[in-house]
């Protein structure tokens, strides 16, 4: 039972470049979560997922993508890097709403 | 908006002693709160819930106390060990929202 897992660990991106951050869990939830976490900050919630081939936005969702096929996998896509989107970024399943949720290891991302 | 997790930033206290980290939160409409630990280099990780209905819950070494008057909640660990040394989290959410809002945390410091 791995949990969350996510790929890759470190990134560096140039400005405008595209990638996906991968998340996969193992532990069948129905929730799946992408934050980012700036220095010294909390963590603010990017998208989100109620099961699959539902997704909605959360506090900060401008200039990334989402996409739920499937129970476990949930990844999060940038389009067009910035140097606003260096970041650790975070994935995070639960079983529902208003429960535990699980972390992955995270994901440094940083656009030069 | 959500106003969740106002943190003091610091908190060192010294080893076997008890600690306590607060939290405060502006929206009365939040009925679920949990606390999150995160160590350096790691994802956040579970430690503790507490739903509105209750006002205390105890886990290992730990307790979380809410009080809903002041809108004020507190972790409590017990015989801190330089293994608690971290940045702790509170977060909450309201009535039929599908996501937790967190503060910027407290990193707590375990002097040996």
């Amino acid at each position: 039972n791995a949990g969350v897992t996510q790929t890759p660990k470190f990134r560096i991106l140039k400005i405008g470049q595209s990638m996906t951050l991968q998340c996969t869990q193992d532990m069948n939830h129905n929730y799946m979560y992408w934050y980012r976490q700036d220095p010294g900050m909390g963590l603010k919630l990017i998208y989100y997922s109620v099961g699959a081939g539902i997704t909605d936005k959360g506090e900060v969702p401008n200039g990334y993508n989402v996409s739920r096929s499937t129970t476990e996998d949930f990844p999060l896509r940038l389009e067009l890097a910035a140097p606003s989107q260096t970041s650790v970024y975070f994935c995070a399943s639960s079983y529902g709403g208003r429960t535990e949720a699980f972390f992955g290891q995270g994901t440094r991302l940083t656009v030069v | 908006g959500e106003n969740v997790g106002l943190h003091l930033p610091t908190l060192s206290v010294q080893e076997g002693d008890n600690s306590i980290i607060n939290c405060a939160y502006s929206n009365s409409a939040s009925d679920y709160f949990i606390w999150y630990k995160q160590e350096s280099g790691k994802g956040p990780q579970f430690i503790i819930d507490i739903r509105s209905n209750m006002d205390k819950r105890q886990g290992q070494r730990v307790t979380v106390l809410l009080n809903k008057t002041v809108k004020h909640l507190s972790l409590q660990i017990a015989a801190t060990q330089p293994g608690d040394s971290a940045v702790y989290f509170c977060a909450g959410d309201q009535t039929g929202a599908n996501n937790l809002f967190f503060g910027t945390g407290t990193r707590l410091t375990v002097i040996p």
